[in-house]
């Protein structure tokens, strides 16, 4: 009965290279967001997501782009891997928030991506 | 844009010591106001959380927290901590109204609880 699940877990990889975390939500929520923890623990959004479509969209290289293929889904894909992105990444949802922004988000378990 | 504060980086306490933990915001505006509590090697989880009404709120596992909009201030207390609350803790805001309820979350505070 998880709520918000990431996968995988660990993710350990050469530089240069792409990879992709997914995010699923089973709380009927209707937006999704992308967080980065650095190894100072500190937490900053990248990506919110409402219904599908991209409502926050922080200062991030280009070489992320999120995907979100329905509104329980929302993937992060990475192109051209850099030392620098080594962090925990964190998925997150909450019901639909556009003009309250009082809605809790309940964060998923992290992906821990290690870039050598 | 909004920014937070936590003055505390790392809190070492006593169990059945009182903890108080800082939080400043900076925001023209109206914010919503959030504490998350993260224990090691797990995700992030809502302690309490602050809209409007009383300023003083309560959440899980015997936490409170007050909102002083003078001081533009959420401290986080509890009365006596417990060897289970060494984790970390994050203040967060979010703007009101709009802003997608994008939170700004603070740089946390490290909290270890000795027997």
């Amino acid at each position: 009965d998880t709520a918000v699940s990431q996968t995988p877990k660990y993710l350990v990889t050469q530089m240069g290279n792409d990879k992709s975390i997914k995010c699923e939500q089973n709380l009927g929520h209707d937006t999704m967001y992308w967080y980065k923890q650095d190894s100072k623990k500190f937490l900053k959004i990248m990506f919110s997501y409402n219904n599908k479509e991209l409502i926050i969209n922080e200062t991030v290289p280009n070489r992320f782009s999120p995907k979100s293929p329905d509104k329980a889904h929302l993937n992060l894909h990475i192109n051209s891997l850099e030392l620098g992105d080594s962090a925990v990444y964190f998925c997150a949802s909450s019901l639909e928030t556009r003009l309250a922004g009082n809605n809790e988000q309940f964060f998923g378990p992290g992906t821990r991506l290690t870039v050598l | 844009a909004q920014s937070v504060s936590q003055h505390n980086h790392h809190v070492i306490l006593s169990e059945a010591a009182s903890l108080e933990l800082g939080c400043n915001y900076s925001y023209g505006g109206t914010v919503n106001l959030f504490w998350y509590v993260q224990y090691p090697g797990q995700h992030l989880q809502l302690l309490l959380k602050y809209f409007s009404g009383d300023p003083l709120v309560k959440g899980i596992k015997g936490f409170e927290a007050e909102f002083i909009k003078s001081k533009f201030s959420f401290n986080l207390r509890k009365p006596s901590v417990q060897w289970s609350d060494t984790a970390e803790y994050f203040c967060a805001v979010s703007p009101v109204p709009g802003g997608g309820n994008k939170l700004t979350f603070g740089t946390g505070t490290q909290l270890k609880v000795e027997l």
